[in-house]
């Protein structure tokens, strides 16, 4: 099982360009989240996708976008890149959300996103 | 809104001593609460959930944690730290549809 796997790993922009990060969830999961983690700080929840839908978002601008495919792998997509858009990019993939409340979020290791 | 806060920026023991990171919820109904390790460059591991049932929850790696309805906490421990333990520790409580909400994390050292 390869768990969760993103890319690319790193990723260097320029103010004002577009950027598309790419997620394949644990084997199982069909829930695919995306977390921004800026330096030094937390985790935060950018939106969720479950059967190819945004379920939840968080307190992020429209810029932000994504897609999630029929086998449950996910793009997170964001235009007219900031300097502060500069964080490591989390996806998190889990359960059913019908299904058990149980199971664990698991992380991928992220995309390094560097705007410039 | 749920959320979760981690007091401590930093947490300093030596090799061998007990390790205790310290965090709090807010909560609307029952919580679902996680503790998550980052190592420096990678993603989030798992170390261990409360979800019902026992208030002393076992994990990964000889961590445990105590979850106490009354003071609203949920308390990181292990009992002998290793220097292999240094790393962030996040603490999070989660939604009915798997949103997490962090901490802003504990930097944890172990000393030789």
């Amino acid at each position: 099982d390869a768990g969760v796997t993103q890319s690319p790993t790193h990723l260097i922009k320029t103010r004002g360009q577009q950027v598309t990060l790419r997620c394949s969830p644990k084997s199982g999961h069909d829930t695919v989240s995306w977390y921004q983690q800026a330096l030094g700080q937390g985790p935060q929840f950018i939106f969720q996708y479950y059967e190819e839908e945004e379920r939840q978002r968080g307190n992020f601008p429209d810029r932000f976008s994504g897609h999630q495919f029929p086998n449950y792998s996910s793009e997170l997509n964001v235009n007219a890149l900031l300097l502060g858009d500069s964080a490591l990019y989390l996806c998190a993939s889990s359960g059913r959300v019908t299904g058990s409340m149980n199971t664990e979020a698991f992380f991928g290791q992220g995309t390094r996103l560097t705007v410039v | 809104a749920q959320s979760v806060a981690q007091p401590e920026d930093q947490v300093n023991v030596a090799e061998g001593n007990p390790l205790t990171v310290k965090c709090t919820y807010s909560v609307s109904g029952n919580p679902y609460l996680f503790w998550y390790v980052q190592y420096p460059n990678r993603g989030l591991q798992f170390l261990l959930k409360y979800i019902t049932g026992d208030n002393l929850v076992k994990g990964s790696y000889g961590f445990e944690a105590e979850f106490n309805k009354s003071q609203t906490s949920f308390h990181l421990k292990k009992p002998s730290a290793l220097v292999s333990d240094s790393a962030l520790y996040f603490c999070a409580v989660r939604d009915m549809v798997y949103k997490l909400s962090f901490g802003a994390g504990t930097t944890v050292t172990v000393r030789a």
